[in-house]
């Protein structure tokens, strides 16, 4: 069964608005942490933001702030005021259960285009 | 800290050979995951080690395929002998549960791997 869906496979946004990028879980785990990674075209992969599912606020960082519907099971990327460089791909990744011991794994991810 | 470190960056090989992929995973990390991307199948966790254990090898694909942690520091995944269709993009990660939580993962740069 999938564990993370990401059903937008591309998406394109104007610079300077505010983008959304969907990603929802699937877990029977009281304890989880749900990330976003960037890829840009070189390659690596970045970590963004993280939120933990017993988090009472979302996750922000900077312009990445994160959507957290822990009833949907949904843990929406919202980038604001996007740039250039925000073009990349984006990931959504879970690990159930606590103490960081546990296996990451990740959505298809959404390749994100921004347009002057 | 130099982060993650893979090598080779870049490997070509004929089928049928086999091929060594290294990784040093950061200084304290207690956790070091293999995955491989492709255009088809996007990110997948291969298998990932638990302080030099590995805990889960259910994703890698087939015996050709092994992976070990002699120590902390060092890990290899190795293929014998390769084939074309393993040609991919091959990413180790490392995580630390110092937090006592769910914990982000630091990529390497990866090795992409070109099968011939």
């Amino acid at each position: 069964a999938q564990k993370i869906t990401q059903t937008q496979p591309g998406m394109f946004v104007q610079e300077k608005e505010a983008v959304t990028l969907d990603c929802t879980y699937d877990t029977s785990d009281p304890s989880y942490g749900l990330f976003w990674y960037k890829q840009p075209s070189s390659g690596e992969m970045i970590f963004l933001i993280y939120q933990g599912s017993y988090d009472q606020q979302n996750a922000t960082e900077g312009r990445y702030s994160l959507n957290f519907q822990k009833a949907r099971k949904s843990a929406n990327l919202v980038i604001s005021a996007s740039q250039l460089g925000d073009s990349a791909m984006y990931f959504c990744a879970m690990r159930e259960g606590s103490g960081g011991y546990n296996k990451l794994i990740f959505g298809a991810g959404t390749r994100l285009a921004v347009h002057p | 800290d130099a982060g993650v470190i893979q090598s080779p960056r870049h490997e070509v090989t004929e089928m049928g050979q086999e091929v060594t992929l290294r990784c040093k995973p950061i200084s304290g990390h207690n956790s070091l995951f293999w995955y491989r991307q492709t255009m088809m199948r996007g990110l997948e966790l291969l298998i990932y080690f638990n302080n030099n254990v590995p805990i889960d090898d259910s994703g890698m694909p087939e015996d050709r395929f092994s992976a070990k942690m002699p120590n902390a520091s060092f890990s290899t995944l190795k293929i014998q002998p390769s084939e074309p269709r393993d040609s991919a993009v091959y990413f180790c990660a490392s995580s630390s549960a110092d937090r006592g939580t769910n914990t982000e993962a630091f990529f390497g740069q990866g090795t992409r791997l070109t099968v011939v």
